[in-house]
């Protein structure tokens, strides 16, 4: 079985300051992982995802996250953030390549401050 | 082309009613799976269908069940609702073909219990 500890809960960080969001998953098999976003009232959006190749993932709105397999960890970071990245951030991992259901972590709020 | 569409919005049932949510999948996607989120929590998974058939199935009672139809529209019923039914239920669709195969959020069903 898998599954997704996402450390920290709530992270507050100034405007134009570097974030980093933390997530390590747990499985007895190879996984694909992923970060979602989640801004108020509105569903689920794909910010990134690895499935092989290169351990470093560039994804949209200037954010990246490193794949570490010795160390189980999958962190999101972003060098600059601004107030619209107020959001939920779900870290998630997913069994293989199909469309096999989706295990998200419990989530961490990003709130910037101005 | 629109994206994965779910209807209502908003829902406010009373305990021991019955309640249908619906979702249309993007175009071109055959497999639909379904998530419950309650609050500030991430999603869990509830179930997938995929050739009118459910394929997976989450840990949740059998008061959940779904349908999917020949247009690959999907619903979600469930019986009996408790309180702790209150969440925000999203829908991901898939495309045909071969894999990675993305899963697609809808904006999510907020359904309250009273």
């Amino acid at each position: 079985a898998q599954s997704v500890t996402q450390l920290d809960s709530q992270v507050p960080v100034f405007e134009e300051a570097p974030v980093e969001l933390r997530c390590n998953y747990s499985s007895s098999v190879s996984v694909y992982l992923f970060w979602y976003v989640q801004y108020p009232n509105q569903g689920l959006q794909l910010l990134l995802k690895y499935l092989s190749g290169s351990t470093l993932v560039k994804g949209i709105n200037g954010f990246e996250a490193e794949f570490n397999k010795s160390q189980t960890s999958f962190h999101l970071r972003k060098p600059s953030v601004h107030i619209s990245d107020t959001a939920e951030y779900f870290c998630a991992v997913r069994r293989d390549s199909s469309a096999s259901k989706i295990i998200f972590g419990s989530g961490t709020r990003l709130s910037i401050r101005p | 082309d629109a994206g994965v569409t779910q209807s209502p919005t908003h829902l406010i049932k009373t305990r021991g009613q019955q309640v249908t949510l619906r979702c249309s999948p993007k175009s071109g996607h055959d497999t639909v799976s379904w998530y419950q989120q309650a609050l500030g929590q991430g999603p869990q998974f509830i179930f997938q269908y995929y050739e009118e058939e459910e394929r997976q199935r989450g840990n949740f009672p059998d008061r959940f069940s779904g349908h999917q139809f020949p247009n690959y529209s999907s619903e979600l019923n469930v019986n009996a609702l408790l309180l702790g039914d209150s969440a925000l239920y999203l829908c991901a669709s898939s495309p045909r073909g071969s894999a990675p195969r993305e899963q697609y959020f809808g904006p999510g069903t907020r359904l309250t219990v009273t």
